[in-house]
């Protein structure tokens, strides 16, 4: 496709259960981001992957937050053990490099019941 | 410590009118600004931006001001339209890693 794909739009977990979040870059781009947006809040950086260089992971929350990228292309994110605080619209976004403008999928909509 | 601020949760202006919005920032590090615009159930699309060289960057009806000495940038749209009702976010950019987003403000134009 043309944009960034997210799947699934939205989602509704059971505290302590396994999400796993997938994000689907415009096709060439080097670099990919997460972001998360709790509500009133802004939007927190996560994770960034940047073609085969190590991810900078220094804004992932905890330890139950992980995330995998395959090459230049697709990327997941996985909450292991949610909780209700990880609820939120997680957002993907890529670009083709450090400086270039972001390109944000629709989100995820996270709810932990 | 939120180093990107944009202290109005919401901005209510006419339609025709100019709408301005402001945003600060604490990390003398960021050297490049953004603003993107995001609607309801929608990701963030981009805007507008401004190296930390530059004073002014002016797109159509959109112009960002950047005052560093103050720490202080803002978002001029002139005039407002309906389709401007969004949620803006002020970004900002160091180069060492993602991009910082402020909370956002909501503008809303009145017809």
């Amino acid at each position: 496709g043309a944009g960034v794909s997210q799947s699934p739009s939205n989602k509704v977990t059971e505290k302590g259960k396994d999400v796993e979040l997938r994000c689907d870059p415009i096709s060439g781009h080097t670099a990919l981001y997460w972001y998360r947006q709790r509500l009133g809040q802004g939007l927190e950086f996560l994770i960034y992957f940047q073609g085969n260089s190590a991810p900078d992971k220094s804004g992932l929350p905890s330890d139950r937050f992980s995330a995998e990228r395959t090459g230049e292309s697709v990327s997941t994110l996985t909450i292991q053990r949610t909780q209700q605080e990880d609820s939120a619209v997680y957002l993907c976004a890529s670009s083709s490099g450090r400086g270039s403008t972001l390109h944000f999928g629709n989100g995820t909509r996270l709810t932990v019941t | 410590d939120q180093q990107v601020k944009q202290n109005s949760p919401s901005l209510s202006v006419q339609e025709g009118r100019i709408s301005i919005l402001n945003c600060d920032y604490t990390n003398s590090m960021f050297d490049y600004f953004l603003w993107y615009k995001k609607y309801p159930a929608e990701g963030p699309t981009f805007l507008i931006s401004i190296s930390s060289i530059k004073d002014k960057n002016e797109d159509g009806r959109f112009t960002v001001f950047l005052n560093k000495s103050a720490k202080h940038l803002s978002l001029h749209i002139v005039p407002s339209q309906p389709g401007d009702s969004a949620v803006y976010f002020c970004a900002a950019d160091r180069g060492a890693d993602g991009l910082t987003f402020g909370k956002g403000t909501h503008l809303i134009i009145q017809p």
